[in-house]
């Protein structure tokens, strides 16, 4: 069976510095990657996602992920947080093999930017 | 519309009672998805659409919740003699449907349920 794990509840960076919200999973097969990311009041919104080819996928807003196969990692990085990234950010897997509709989802991290 | 709708944005029941839940997908989206999503968790699988047809019911908890798409647009998820359990957050995506599985999903905003 698939699962995505999001090993922190929380994490909590200053303003400026890197960040890096940590993302595993473990599914047969090659699977495709998605992050997406939750403010207040609203729905979830898509950042990138890995399919194939490099590695390192970009983003919106300025982050980007990197598919590490050997590791079964998807970690999401941004360089230089802002304020305004505070919110709640969820890891997804697809399994290529399993039906189209079912994204796993990890249980979310919370992100929060201090100034 | 620009994008995934949903309402009521609120819905307050007494248990026991039947609750509809409304989805418009964003405008020519052929796939629509349903998650539920409990406080503190990440959305969870309930059932999918392509056009009217219902691909894969297998995320719903019982018999007591069901979903259509009769026109192949809106999509109506429905709980019926609810349960202080089925309180969570109700949330509707779309997708194209042209690329498979590897194409994106967009969310709506959700539809956050409490049953007393």
């Amino acid at each position: 069976a698939q699962s995505v794990a999001q090993p922190e509840d929380q994490v909590n960076v200053a303003e400026g510095n890197p960040l890096t919200v940590k993302c595993t999973y473990s599914v047969s097969g090659n699977p495709y990657l998605f992050w997406y990311v939750q403010y207040p009041n609203r729905g979830l919104q898509f950042l990138l996602k890995y399919i194939t080819g490099d590695n390192l996928v970009k983003g919106s807003y300025g982050f980007e992920a990197e598919f590490n196969k050997s590791q079964t990692s998807f970690h999401l990085k941004k360089p230089s947080a802002l304020v305004s990234d505070s919110a709640l950010y969820f890891c997804a897997v697809r399994p290529p093999l399993d039906s189209w509709g079912k994204f796993q989802f990890g249980a979310g991290t919370q992100v929060v930017v201090t100034p | 519309g620009a994008g995934v709708s949903q309402s009521p944005r609120y819905k307050v029941t007494k248990r026991g009672q039947d609750v509809a839940l409304r989805c418009d997908p964003i405008s020519g989206h052929v796939s629509l998805y349903w998650y539920r999503q409990a406080l503190g968790q990440g959305p969870e699988f309930l059932t999918y659409f392509n056009y009217e047809a219902q691909q894969d019911k297998s995320g719903l908890p019982n018999d007591r919740f069901s979903a259509e798409r009769p026109e192949g647009s809106i999509s109506t998820l429905t709980i019926q003699r609810t349960e202080q359990r089925d309180s969570a957050m109700y949330r509707c995506a779309s997708s194209s449907g042209t690329s498979g599985r590897i194409e994106t999903q967009y969310f709506g905003p959700g539809t956050r349920l409490l049953v007393l």
